[in-house]
């Protein structure tokens, strides 16, 4: 079946701007995770939902961040006013449970100039 | 979170056994040992995890020490697209089924040389 997707694959900004990246988990999953990865890092947790609402929203750095799952199934990460800082790769996973092995999208590469 | 501590790389010859090993002095009893690996310019993906006893499954085979303080990842035979990062990470288990997002290290970088 289908996996993971995220849309867009790259999005090149300008700081200050505002940007949406879009995921779409596997069909029936309730648990969808966003990371963030730096160059030569490991993926840095940032928020989970269960269904519609998050449940772990500790790794957010800053409230220029924020994500939403309105109907339990496709997830927006927002960030207002981008900073340099915030260019990595952006990964979404899904499970179907919260305990369950998590399953990635391919990222959305986002650099900001 | 408890940490794990691996190795930054390791290199291996194609069709060769590898083992990649993995630290975790401070894991608690309720912790899983899971492993996940990345491909260049992909997700992460899942290859196997365990509590106490040693696992197998098509990709890899698991094996903790007795005290669980350390693990291995054993690729029996690797082959070129074994060539990735490889993460060893501790994930909790809640009673009442709750769970957290994983905590990646740098992982360890495999080298497969043809």
């Amino acid at each position: 079946g289908a996996g993971v997707s995220q849309t867009p694959s790259n999005k090149v900004t300008e700081k200050g701007k505002y940007v949406e990246l879009r995921c779409d988990p596997i069909s029936g999953h309730t648990a969808l995770y966003w990371y963030r990865q730096s160059l030569g890092q490991g993926p840095e947790f940032l928020i989970y939902f269960q269904g519609t609402g998050a449940a772990d929203d500790s790794g957010l750095p800053n409230d220029r961040f924020f994500a939403v799952r309105p109907e339990g199934s496709v997830s927006t990460l927002k960030i207002q006013r981008t900073e340099r800082g915030d260019s990595a790769v952006y990964l979404c996973a899904s499970s179907r449970s919260g305990t369950e092995t998590q399953y990635f999208g391919p990222g959305t590469r986002l650099l900001v100039l | 979170d408890a940490k794990t501590t691996q190795p930054n790389s390791m290199e291996s010859n194609e069709e060769e056994p590898v083992h990649l090993p993995c630290n975790h002095s401070t894991i608690s009893g309720t912790d899983y040992i899971h492993w996940y690996r990345q491909l260049p310019s992909q997700g992460p993906e899942y290859v196997i995890h365990g509590l106490t006893s040693n696992v197998n499954n098509r990709m890899a085979s698991l094996a903790i020490a007795e005290d669980r303080k350390s693990s291995t990842l054993i690729l029996h035979r690797a082959t070129l697209r074994d060539a990735a990062v490889y993460y060893c990470i501790l994930r909790a288990w809640y009673s009442g089924g709750g769970a957290d997002g994983l905590t990646f290290g740098k992982g360890t970088h495999l080298i497969i040389q043809p």
